[in-house]
């Protein structure tokens, strides 16, 4: 059975720009859900989807988007980025009727 | 409001020294525990999740334990690879999805 898979594992940016990040969900899981992980914190969750819709979302601002295929992969876009968007962001994905999620290794990103 | 409240926030032990970490919650709607370890730079992996009151788990040296407001993690005659940052999280009914939050984490440091 093959795990969560995120892409790509590090990336810089500046601040304005525009990035995406990608994850693919164990198999046979079709509810997917992404985290912001700052140093030092516990995962905040963003959104998640299911059925390629996003179905939660937590405080965070609109820039921050996303989109699920019809494959369960998903992926986390965010625009105009500020240098506090620098994390570690997370992909974890379960199985609908089960509660518990398995996370991928992450992407670090970072925003000069 | 929801939190998750992790305690101690670091812990130093010696190789064998057992010890228990605090994870309390003031949630509405519980639908279930999570217990993680997570390395440095790397996602969560999964350890225990936890659904009612006086539910035990067990892996290995760690065992997790579930009351109506708090779990602990204990952790018997640690090893020096059992150092890592360890995650409690929870699950709760949320306008229709099922959302979860994260407590920061209790560092754990095992000296040989």
């Amino acid at each position: 059975e093959t795990g969560v898979t995120q892409s790509p594992t590090h990336l810089i940016k500046t601040r304005g720009q525009q990035v995406t990040l990608r994850c693919s969900s164990q198999s046979g899981h079709n509810t997917v859900s992404w985290y912001q992980q700052a140093l030092g914190q516990g995962p905040q969750f963003i959104f998640q989807y299911y059925r390629e819709e996003e179905n939660g979302r937590g405080n965070f601002p609109p820039r921050f988007s996303g989109l699920q295929f019809p494959n369960y992969s998903s992926e986390l876009n965010v625009n105009a980025l500020e240098l506090d968007d620098s994390a570690l962001y997370l992909c974890a994905s379960r199985r609908t009727y089960q509660e518990t999620q398995y996370f991928g290794p992450g992407t670090r990103l970072l925003v000069l | 409001e929801d939190q998750v409240t992790q305690s101690p926030e670091a812990l130093r032990l010696q190789e064998g020294e057992s010890s228990s970490l605090n994870c309390s919650y003031t949630v509405s709607g519980l639908r279930g525990l999570f217990w993680y370890r997570q390395d440095p730079g790397k996602g969560p992996e999964f350890l225990f999740t936890l659904y009612s009151a006086g539910e035990e788990k067990e892996k290995e040296r760690l065992k997790a334990t579930l009351t109506k407001k708090e779990s602990f993690l204990h952790i018997t005659a640690p090893k020096p690879e059992d150092s890592a940052t360890y995650l409690c999280a929870v699950q709760m009914n949320s306008g229709g999805y099922q959302k979860v939050t994260f407590g920061t984490g209790t560092k754990l440091q095992v000296i040989p």
